[in-house]
Protein backbone atom coordinates (compact mmCIF):
# COMPACT_ATOMS: atom_id res chain seq x y z
CA UNK A 1 0.00 0.00 0.00
CA UNK A 2 1.13 3.61 -0.51
CA UNK A 3 1.53 5.88 2.11
CA UNK A 4 3.80 8.01 4.37
CA UNK A 5 5.62 6.39 6.91
CA UNK A 6 6.68 7.88 9.90
CA UNK A 7 9.11 6.96 12.82
CA UNK A 8 9.25 5.97 15.77
CA UNK A 9 5.35 7.03 17.01
CA UNK A 10 6.87 8.19 20.86
CA UNK A 11 10.24 9.81 21.17
CA UNK A 12 11.61 11.34 24.37
CA UNK A 13 14.61 13.46 24.77
CA UNK A 14 16.97 14.68 27.07
CA UNK A 15 17.71 18.06 27.35
CA UNK A 16 20.61 19.16 25.10
CA UNK A 17 20.52 16.38 22.72
CA UNK A 18 19.43 15.90 18.83
CA UNK A 19 17.10 13.66 17.84
CA UNK A 20 15.90 12.73 14.33
CA UNK A 21 12.35 11.76 13.29
CA UNK A 22 12.27 9.82 10.37
CA UNK A 23 9.94 10.38 7.01
CA UNK A 24 9.36 7.80 4.18
CA UNK A 25 7.04 7.92 1.05
CA UNK A 26 6.28 5.60 -1.45
CA UNK A 27 3.82 7.63 -3.25
CA UNK A 28 6.65 9.02 -5.49
CA UNK A 29 5.36 12.19 -4.76
CA UNK A 30 7.94 15.30 -5.35
CA UNK A 31 7.06 17.32 -2.32
CA UNK A 32 7.30 16.49 1.41
CA UNK A 33 6.71 18.75 4.12
CA UNK A 34 7.37 18.58 8.26
CA UNK A 35 4.81 20.32 10.23
CA UNK A 36 4.33 20.37 14.08
CA UNK A 37 1.39 20.75 15.82
CA UNK A 38 0.74 21.99 19.66
CA UNK A 39 -2.33 21.56 21.78
CA UNK A 40 -5.14 23.55 20.61
CA UNK A 41 -3.02 24.85 17.78
CA UNK A 42 -3.04 23.94 14.50
CA UNK A 43 0.08 22.86 12.27
CA UNK A 44 2.33 25.60 11.79
CA UNK A 45 5.12 24.42 8.48
CA UNK A 46 8.59 23.98 9.47
CA UNK A 47 10.48 22.97 6.44
CA UNK A 48 9.61 22.08 2.86
CA UNK A 49 11.13 20.34 -0.46
CA UNK A 50 9.90 20.47 -3.43
CA UNK A 51 12.54 18.55 -5.27
CA UNK A 52 15.61 16.26 -3.84
CA UNK A 53 18.87 18.31 -2.44
CA UNK A 54 16.50 21.33 -2.03
CA UNK A 55 14.20 22.35 1.12
CA UNK A 56 12.90 25.74 2.21
CA UNK A 57 12.28 27.12 5.19
CA UNK A 58 9.08 27.11 6.71
CA UNK A 59 7.03 29.74 9.60
CA UNK A 60 9.22 28.00 12.83
CA UNK A 61 12.12 26.10 11.30
CA UNK A 62 14.37 28.15 14.01
CA UNK A 63 15.94 25.20 15.93
CA UNK A 64 15.18 22.15 13.26
CA UNK A 65 17.34 21.03 10.12
CA UNK A 66 16.52 18.48 7.40
CA UNK A 67 17.83 16.86 4.65
CA UNK A 68 16.34 15.35 1.07
CA UNK A 69 19.19 13.10 -0.62
CA UNK A 70 16.47 11.04 -1.54
CA UNK A 71 13.22 11.10 -2.99
CA UNK A 72 11.24 9.44 -0.71
CA UNK A 73 12.89 10.51 2.60
CA UNK A 74 12.75 13.93 4.61
CA UNK A 75 14.37 13.00 8.14
CA UNK A 76 13.99 16.09 10.25
CA UNK A 77 16.21 16.87 12.93
CA UNK A 78 15.46 18.99 15.95
CA UNK A 79 18.60 20.27 17.40
CA UNK A 80 19.32 21.51 20.93
CA UNK A 81 18.56 24.97 20.02
CA UNK A 82 14.72 24.40 19.67
CA UNK A 83 14.32 25.57 22.64
CA UNK A 84 10.64 24.00 23.34
CA UNK A 85 10.47 20.66 20.91
CA UNK A 86 7.79 18.75 22.91
CA UNK A 87 4.98 18.76 20.18
CA UNK A 88 3.65 16.25 17.55
CA UNK A 89 5.38 15.73 14.32
CA UNK A 90 3.61 15.42 10.75
CA UNK A 91 5.14 15.12 7.73
CA UNK A 92 3.04 15.34 4.78
CA UNK A 93 4.03 14.94 1.09
CA UNK A 94 2.14 16.40 -2.09
CA UNK A 95 2.55 15.22 -5.77
CA UNK A 96 4.06 18.54 -7.56
CA UNK A 97 3.66 17.23 -10.88
CA UNK A 98 0.15 18.12 -11.08
CA UNK A 99 0.15 20.66 -8.06
CA UNK A 100 -2.72 23.24 -8.75
CA UNK A 101 -4.08 22.65 -5.46
CA UNK A 102 -3.91 18.55 -5.11
CA UNK A 103 -4.41 17.77 -1.26
CA UNK A 104 -1.33 16.57 0.92
CA UNK A 105 -1.03 12.98 2.52
CA UNK A 106 0.04 12.52 5.83
CA UNK A 107 1.73 10.45 8.20
CA UNK A 108 0.43 9.05 11.49
CA UNK A 109 2.89 11.60 13.30
CA UNK A 110 5.68 11.50 16.15
CA UNK A 111 4.92 12.60 19.42
CA UNK A 112 8.17 14.04 20.57
CA UNK A 113 8.56 14.60 24.44
CA UNK A 114 11.37 16.52 26.24
CA UNK A 115 12.20 15.09 29.48
CA UNK B 1 -0.41 37.53 4.51
CA UNK B 2 -2.83 34.70 4.25
CA UNK B 3 -4.79 33.76 7.24
CA UNK B 4 -7.68 30.87 8.36
CA UNK B 5 -10.14 30.95 11.19
CA UNK B 6 -11.92 28.99 12.80
CA UNK B 7 -13.46 30.36 15.76
CA UNK B 8 -15.28 27.53 17.17
CA UNK B 9 -12.48 25.34 19.52
CA UNK B 10 -15.22 22.86 20.49
CA UNK B 11 -18.70 21.76 19.81
CA UNK B 12 -20.47 19.02 21.48
CA UNK B 13 -23.71 17.78 20.04
CA UNK B 14 -26.03 14.53 20.59
CA UNK B 15 -25.94 11.77 17.58
CA UNK B 16 -27.80 12.65 15.30
CA UNK B 17 -27.79 16.33 15.05
CA UNK B 18 -26.93 18.32 12.06
CA UNK B 19 -23.33 20.17 13.33
CA UNK B 20 -21.35 23.14 10.97
CA UNK B 21 -17.99 23.73 11.52
CA UNK B 22 -17.35 27.64 10.60
CA UNK B 23 -14.17 28.31 8.49
CA UNK B 24 -12.94 32.14 7.49
CA UNK B 25 -9.96 32.35 5.40
CA UNK B 26 -7.97 35.47 4.27
CA UNK B 27 -5.60 35.96 1.34
CA UNK B 28 -4.62 38.50 -0.94
CA UNK B 29 -4.52 36.37 -4.10
CA UNK B 30 -7.21 35.99 -6.68
CA UNK B 31 -6.48 32.37 -7.06
CA UNK B 32 -6.29 29.82 -4.04
CA UNK B 33 -7.28 26.41 -2.65
CA UNK B 34 -9.20 25.68 0.69
CA UNK B 35 -9.31 22.21 2.59
CA UNK B 36 -10.75 20.33 4.94
CA UNK B 37 -9.15 17.84 6.52
CA UNK B 38 -10.36 15.28 9.22
CA UNK B 39 -7.89 14.41 12.58
CA UNK B 40 -9.09 10.74 14.73
CA UNK B 41 -7.91 10.21 17.78
CA UNK B 42 -5.06 8.67 16.04
CA UNK B 43 -3.12 11.85 14.71
CA UNK B 44 -2.74 11.15 10.63
CA UNK B 45 -4.88 14.04 8.77
CA UNK B 46 -7.50 12.54 6.88
CA UNK B 47 -8.03 14.62 3.33
CA UNK B 48 -12.05 15.46 3.30
CA UNK B 49 -12.10 18.20 0.23
CA UNK B 50 -10.45 20.42 -2.06
CA UNK B 51 -12.11 23.53 -3.88
CA UNK B 52 -10.62 26.21 -5.65
CA UNK B 53 -11.30 29.49 -5.38
CA UNK B 54 -12.97 29.91 -9.14
CA UNK B 55 -15.58 26.89 -8.04
CA UNK B 56 -18.27 28.44 -5.70
CA UNK B 57 -20.96 25.45 -6.00
CA UNK B 58 -21.45 23.70 -3.00
CA UNK B 59 -20.79 19.84 -2.40
CA UNK B 60 -22.52 17.11 -0.52
CA UNK B 61 -20.52 14.00 0.24
CA UNK B 62 -22.62 11.67 1.60
CA UNK B 63 -23.51 13.42 5.17
CA UNK B 64 -21.08 15.49 4.79
CA UNK B 65 -21.61 19.22 2.81
CA UNK B 66 -19.46 22.45 2.22
CA UNK B 67 -20.53 25.90 1.54
CA UNK B 68 -18.32 28.44 -0.22
CA UNK B 69 -18.78 31.76 0.15
CA UNK B 70 -16.41 34.14 -1.70
CA UNK B 71 -18.51 37.19 -0.43
CA UNK B 72 -17.80 36.56 3.16
CA UNK B 73 -14.41 34.53 2.79
CA UNK B 74 -16.00 31.37 4.42
CA UNK B 75 -16.12 27.68 3.38
CA UNK B 76 -18.36 25.89 6.20
CA UNK B 77 -18.65 22.22 6.83
CA UNK B 78 -21.86 20.53 7.66
CA UNK B 79 -22.09 17.47 8.84
CA UNK B 80 -26.01 15.80 8.91
CA UNK B 81 -27.10 13.12 11.00
CA UNK B 82 -23.98 13.32 13.06
CA UNK B 83 -22.07 10.01 14.52
CA UNK B 84 -19.82 8.93 17.14
CA UNK B 85 -17.28 8.10 14.50
CA UNK B 86 -17.49 11.82 13.28
CA UNK B 87 -16.27 12.66 16.51
CA UNK B 88 -12.47 14.45 16.09
CA UNK B 89 -10.15 17.43 14.70
CA UNK B 90 -11.27 19.42 11.70
CA UNK B 91 -8.83 21.64 10.38
CA UNK B 92 -9.35 23.94 7.49
CA UNK B 93 -6.89 25.08 5.63
CA UNK B 94 -5.60 27.50 3.12
CA UNK B 95 -2.93 27.11 0.10
CA UNK B 96 -2.33 30.08 -2.13
CA UNK B 97 -1.42 29.88 -6.24
CA UNK B 98 0.66 32.93 -6.39
CA UNK B 99 2.79 31.89 -3.28
CA UNK B 100 3.27 28.39 -4.73
CA UNK B 101 5.03 29.73 -8.04
CA UNK B 102 4.03 26.83 -9.58
CA UNK B 103 5.83 24.90 -7.08
CA UNK B 104 3.94 23.14 -3.76
CA UNK B 105 4.96 25.29 -0.45
CA UNK B 106 2.56 24.55 2.09
CA UNK B 107 -1.08 24.84 3.58
CA UNK B 108 -1.81 27.72 6.20
CA UNK B 109 -3.96 25.79 8.84
CA UNK B 110 -6.96 27.22 11.15
CA UNK B 111 -6.41 26.24 14.61
CA UNK B 112 -8.87 23.21 14.65
CA UNK B 113 -12.66 22.04 15.96
CA UNK B 114 -12.75 19.75 17.90
CA UNK B 115 -16.30 18.27 17.90
CA UNK B 116 -17.76 15.72 19.78
CA UNK B 117 -20.24 13.44 19.21
CA UNK B 118 -22.35 12.36 22.18
CA UNK B 119 -24.20 9.26 21.97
Amino acid sequence: DGGITQSPKYLFRKEGQNVTLSCEQNLNHDAMYWYRQDPGQGLRLIYYSQIVNDFQKGDIAEGYSVSREKKESFPLTVTSAQKNPTAFYLCASQDKVSFRGTEAFFGQGTRLTVV
Amino acid sequence: AQKVTQAQTEISVVEKEDVTLDCVYETRDTTYYLFWYKQPPSGELVFLIRRNSFDEQNEISGRYSWNFQKSTSSFNFTITASQVVDSAVYFCALSEAYRSGGGADGLTFGKGTHLIIQP
